[in-house]
């Protein structure tokens, strides 16, 4: 089974901080996602990687960066944390070739909340 | 409009019943197609592929129709563990290429 894990469940930042997400997968997938999801909004792309030391910025970059040094881990860096970045932050994971293309497996999120 | 879009229901419906979803989409292009679930608080997870001639799994249908950019979900004889929302997937660029694309969801209560 695809296994793709996050750092924390639950995360409680202030405002200004600087917040990192882990992202670990360990099914040696090429692609990785980060995403948040927020009521009446749905699943929107912060940043995607299709390899070691690559990054694509999503819909929704502003105010985040990622990293990707290992194929294996994809980390979100939020530089300094607002309170509109409280939301639910999932990472998923997909392989480059598949049976069914794309089809993506997700971590079980991160609910993070800025004060 | 949105790329990919959903009624957001709730639907209610009793045990037993069948109940239908449908997603348009705009990227006439696209390729691939999926239905996620997502159970409350939970990570969605690959309900089904969507192929061209339909598939079914169980009691789970889904159909495709590229000339009018939409598809389906079709849940038979319903369940209290359907209960969940469902998110219709698609990708973003032509062929098989690109990222995937999350439909807000549709979500389905399932009454005893």
């Amino acid at each position: 089974d695809v296994k793709v894990t996050q750092s924390s469940r639950y995360l409680v930042k202030r405002t200004g901080e600087k917040v990192f997400l882990e992202c670990v997968q360990d099914m040696d997938h090429e692609n990785m996602f980060w995403y948040r999801q927020d009521p009446g909004l749905g699943l929107r792309l912060i940043y995607f990687s299709y390899d070691v030391k690559m990054k694509e910025k999503g819909d929704i970059p502003e105010g985040y960066s990622v990293s990707r040094e290992k194929k294996e881990r994809f980390s979100l860096i939020l530089e300094s944390a607002s309170t509109n970045q409280t939301s639910m932050y999932l990472c998923a994971s997909s392989s480059e070739v598949a049976g069914t293309s794309y089809e993506q497996y997700f971590g079980p999120g991160t609910r993070l909340t800025v004060t | 409009r949105k790329e990919v879009e959903q009624d957001p229901g709730p639907f209610n419906v009793p045990e037993g019943a069948t109940v239908a979803f449908n997603c348009t989409y705009s990227n006439s292009a696209s390729q691939s197609f999926f239905w996620y679930r997502q159970d409350c608080r939970k990570e969605p997870k690959l309900l089904m592929s969507v192929y061209s001639s339909g598939n079914e799994d169980g009691r789970f249908t889904a159909q495709l129709n590229r000339a009018s950019q939409y598809i389906s979900l079709l849940i038979r004889d319903s369940k209290l563990s359907d209960s969940a929302t469902y998110l219709c997937v698609v990708n973003s660029r032509a062929g098989n290429t690109g990222k995937l694309i999350f439909g807000q969801g549709t979500t389905l209560q399932v009454k005893p």
